[in-house]
């Protein structure tokens, strides 16, 4: 009954380096998303996903790289860490369409140095 | 384009004061609206939510009227205790675009 983890909870990371955030659910739910949490913003979209091999982008993508291979996983990768991207990242999932319950992992902590 | 707009934090209220957080948004249609809430150190969960004008959405003691003449969501407790301490956030989400957006987030503490 794990529901959904996000890996790792806790990320301090140089600009310029390649990091991956890791997101899982046991749900077997068509839709993933990622957000990020900023102060001032509240949650915004960085991409979703509706089903294995298919995603697309959000309100905020520059910088972000997602693929989703397997239902159940779906990673989002920073390609190159920018100070800006420091930020609580929040993975979530639905069952079916966007306007379903949304679940969302516990975030992930990320301070690019 | 579509979007939330909350009342502005931090609220601070005493126990089993009445809590009111106002929401308001644009959208080009008839979005769902959620109310979610966010515990220290958690994820987001859903508090409550309506898919239609007139609906009203209730949990724990919560509830909140879709109200499309206004364009309004307004969360309302009758009487708050300190367990209700927590950011809350105003959404909504638009068929077919599958978006979600989220308002800016209202911080409640609620005091003995």
């Amino acid at each position: 009954d794990a529901g959904i983890t996000q890996s790792p909870r806790y990320k301090i990371t140089e600009t310029g380096r390649q990091v991956t955030l890791m997101c899982h659910q046991t749900w077997s739910h068509s839709y993933m998303f990622w957000y990020r949490q900023d102060l001032g913003h509240g949650l915004r979209l960085i991409y979703y996903s509706a089903a294995a091999d298919i995603t697309d982008k959000g309100e905020v993508p520059d910088g972000y790289v997602v693929s989703r291979s397997k239902t159940e996983n779906f990673p989002l990768t920073l390609e190159s860490a920018t100070r800006s991207q420091t930020s609580v990242y929040f993975c979530a999932s639905s069952e079916s369409t966007a306007q379903e319950t949304q679940y969302f992992g516990p975030g992930t902590r990320l301070l690019v140095l | 384009g579509d979007s939330v707009t909350q009342m502005e934090g931090p609220v601070t209220l005493s126990e089993e004061a009445f809590l009111t957080i106002n929401c308001t948004y644009t959208a080009t249609g008839y979005p769902s609206l959620f109310w979610y809430v966010q515990y220290p150190g958690e994820g987001l969960q859903l508090l409550l939510k309506a898919t239609k004008a007139d609906d009203k959405g209730s949990n724990k003691g919560f509830e909140a009227t879709y109200r499309k003449e206004t364009t309004s969501f307004h969360l309302e407790k009758g009487s708050v205790q300190v367990s209700d301490s927590a950011v809350y956030f105003c959404a909504l989400s638009f068929r077919p675009r599958n978006q979600f957006y989220f308002g800016t987030g209202t911080s409640l503490t609620v005091i003995p």
